[in-house]
């Protein structure tokens, strides 16, 4: 497939501290989604970014779109053990309907 | 119903079985998308719908796997002969729009079936 890569593959933080995924591509995408899946769950939509340099914030979560489109960032500010679960970027190529999925980071929050 | 729902939610075949595997979109999404999930990595494309039309069927594995949506609503995913590399989570999405350039939008997940092929 044709896969975004994510970094780190494995988190582990202490409550409060912050956290980031990156989301690493070698070509220009047209958009990304990320999203949230918590163990034994499904995926649960967060975001979706499509500009150039576009920065968007939910509460403790920020996500950042950089400005060549190849790379994307989700940032947790003061982790929460409900912040536990593996976040994933995805996104889809203008030409086709395929929808692709990055490798996912998987975070565990220490209390 | 409120969300995607997918039935079974656990099915264990014995290899060689065929399988029918159910997805029930939210009412009036256009786009029904199914992914494997293998465990510890992330979902994988298989197929795509938009409405009744099959758009998209690039990621089904093999020829052993085949999937409709006849009246553009309910959804099977069908594997035949299973082996044991079909066990995984096979997840159902859904939505709202129609898939394409200027028109990616949330995906609405379903809880998924786990599959288990012995």
């Amino acid at each position: 497939g044709q896969q975004v890569m994510q970094i780190p593959q494995y988190q582990h933080v202490q409550e409060g501290e912050d956290f980031t995924t990156y989301c690493n591509s070698s070509t220009t995408l047209s958009n990304i989604q990320w999203y949230k899946q918590r163990p034994g769950g499904h995926p649960v939509f967060l975001i979706q970014l499509v500009k150039s340099g576009e920065v968007k914030k939910q509460k403790r979560l920020t996500f950042q779109f950089g400005e060549a489109k190849k790379n994307s960032s989700l940032h947790i500010t003061a982790t929460q053990t409900t912040d536990v679960g593996t976040y994933f970027c995805a996104h889809a190529w203008d030409t086709g309907n395929q929808f692709y999925f990055g490798t996912g980071t998987s975070l565990t929050v220490i209390p | 119903g409120a969300g995607v729902s997918q039935s079974p939610r656990y099915k264990v075949a014995k290899r060689g079985q065929d399988v029918a595997l159910r997805c029930d979109p939210i009412s009036g999404h256009v786009s029904l998308f199914w992914y494997q999930q293998a465990l510890g990595q992330g979902p994988e494309f298989l197929t795509y719908f938009q409405n009744e039309a099959q758009l998209d069927k690039s990621g089904l594995p093999s020829d052993r796997f085949f999937a409709e949506r006849p009246e553009g609503s309910v959804s099977t995913l069908k594997i035949q002969r299973t082996q044991q590399e079909d066990s995984a989570v096979y997840l159902c999405a859904s939505s709202f729009t129609s898939w394409g350039i200027s028109s990616y939008n949330e995906q609405f997940f379903g809880p998924g079936t786990r599959l288990t092929v012995l």
